[in-house]
């Protein structure tokens, strides 16, 4: 899977909007970006994923720039129960020794203040 | 709700104690994993299965064993516990290895071995 990039911390207030960034310069046609968040002392939770166009989903919206580049994960009004670690995941076709694993890097780890 | 449920959350064992971790899925899921979270080094699989009695090494499989006699059910097991196995263990499921699948992660075992 292509490499992403992602700041190493963020901090918003609560009920403002967060926008967190991934840049993945590599990513290929087939790549899907996914988003996946992980409280304090818990296993990791699935946010969102696109290929090419913006989604919506009840926790998060992602927008994708249009050369598929970058992308960007929007929590549209922060609450304390955000704040956690937030990764930007590419992920191909499983194939060979990749079997639909899931990659995480470093992440992005978010802090709300009340 | 979907879920993936783990036997343990914290488990404190010995060296040289053979340790089995459980996990259990009510999703019907083919495709589950089984992951160690540690600091610095991100999620790195296991073992993974794509189906019952069916097993393929990750990238760490050394000191590890797995079975998959139902469906709903992963087990992780450490033959012989060391202190470098002390870590995170998270097990995830999903319906098929494709890149548009979201896996759904277990709340995660931390593991000390003493």
């Amino acid at each position: 899977d292509a490499k992403t990039t992602q700041p190493n911390s963020m901090e918003s207030n609560e009920e403002e909007p967060v926008h967190l960034p991934c840049n993945h310069s590599t990513i290929s046609g087939t790549d899907y970006i996914h988003w996946y968040r992980q409280l304090p002392s818990q296993g990791p939770e699935y946010v969102i994923h696109g290929l090419t166009s913006n989604v919506n989903n009840r926790m998060a919206s992602l927008a994708i720039a249009e050369d598929r580049k970058s992308s960007t994960l929007i929590l549209h009004r922060a609450t304390l129960r955000d704040a956690a670690v937030y990764y930007c995941i590419l992920r191909g076709q499983a194939g060979g020794t990749s079997y639909g694993k899931l990659t995480f890097g470093q992440g992005t780890i978010l802090t709300v203040h009340p | 709700d979907v879920k993936v449920t783990q036997s343990s959350r914290y488990l404190v064992k010995r060296t040289g104690e053979k340790v089995f971790l459980e996990c259990v899925q009510d999703m019907d899921h083919e495709n589950m994993f089984w992951y160690r979270q540690d600091p610095g080094l991100g999620l790195r699989l296991i073992y993974f299965s794509y189906d019952v009695k069916m097993k393929e090494k990750g990238d760490i499989p050394e000191g590890y064993s797995v079975s998959r006699e139902k469906k709903e059910r992963f087990s992780l097991i450490l033959e012989s516990a060391s202190t470098n196995q002390t870590s995170m263990y998270l097990c995830a499921s999903t319906p098929s290895p494709g890149p548009y699948n979201e896996q759904f992660f277990g709340p995660g075992t931390r593991l000390t071995v003493l």
